[in-house]
């Protein structure tokens, strides 16, 4: 099984509904990361939690709301999605100094 | 957040050397050198990550500068699959501070290689 596992894969919405990206990780550690990466760029920060009571909100947050339901899970929710919401979403986890560990992705499309 | 600057692109023949640069002259003290490479619809790969001394591990190695405001990613022998977006980050403590450790992705260098 990957370290990080993201759901769904491949997700087709339409504009204003609500849909929610899940990501789970093994690796045992506190730190949990949702970014954005749209074609031909680097990555964007969405939200970042360092526990599951501490949750914080990265370089491009409106929009988008998150929920640390557990160490090893963290769910990320459009509320209400438009097309340039339209990206793909990584998950990632990390101890305090060492590398990441990223998720797959989800490629996202609104319609 | 300290930033660094890499070239767009590099090209490389297979089975040669490879050695991606990284200027990063603002890097505080105790900023850490981060590297990774995402090949096109994956997620980013950690490479390898360094404080002040060199480091190796079985995928690249890291020379860090003595003044720590450059360094430099080694591929030993470049095979095909290394071709993807390699990314520099400097990745301050996580241990206190206002910037927790996080990471901020530049664009980076996308490599080629030939066969």
């Amino acid at each position: 099984d990957a370290d990080v596992t993201q759901t769904p894969r491949n997700r087709i919405t339409k504009t204003g509904k609500r849909i929610m990206l899940e990501c789970s990780q093994t690796k045992g550690h506190d730190r949990m990361y949702w970014y954005r990466q749209d074609p031909g760029l680097g990555l964007q920060l969405i939200y970042y939690s360092f526990d599951v009571k501490d949750i914080n909100k990265g370089e491009i947050s409106d929009g988008y709301s998150v929920s640390r339901q557990a160490q090893a899970k963290f769910s990320l929710s459009l509320e209400s999605a438009i097309p340039n919401q339209t990206a793909l979403y990584f998950c990632a986890t990390s101890d305090s100094v060492g590398g990441y560990t990223f998720g797959s992705g989800t490629r996202l499309t609104v319609v | 957040d300290a930033k660094t600057t890499q070239p767009n692109s590099m090209e490389s023949n297979e089975e040669e050397p490879v050695h991606l640069p990284c200027n990063h002259s603002t890097i505080s003290g105790t900023d850490y050198i981060h590297w990774y490479r995402q090949l096109p619809s994956q997620g980013p790969e950690y490479v390898i990550h360094g404080l002040t001394s060199n480091v190796n591990n079985r995928m690249a190695s890291l020379a860090i500068a003595e003044d720590r405001k450059s360094s430099t990613l080694i591929l030993h022998r470049a095979t095909l699959r290394d071709a993807a977006v390699y990314y520099c980050i400097l990745r301050p403590p996580g241990t206190g501070g206002t910037s927790y450790g996080k990471l901020t992705f530049g664009q980076g260098t996308i490599l080629t290689v030939h066969p």
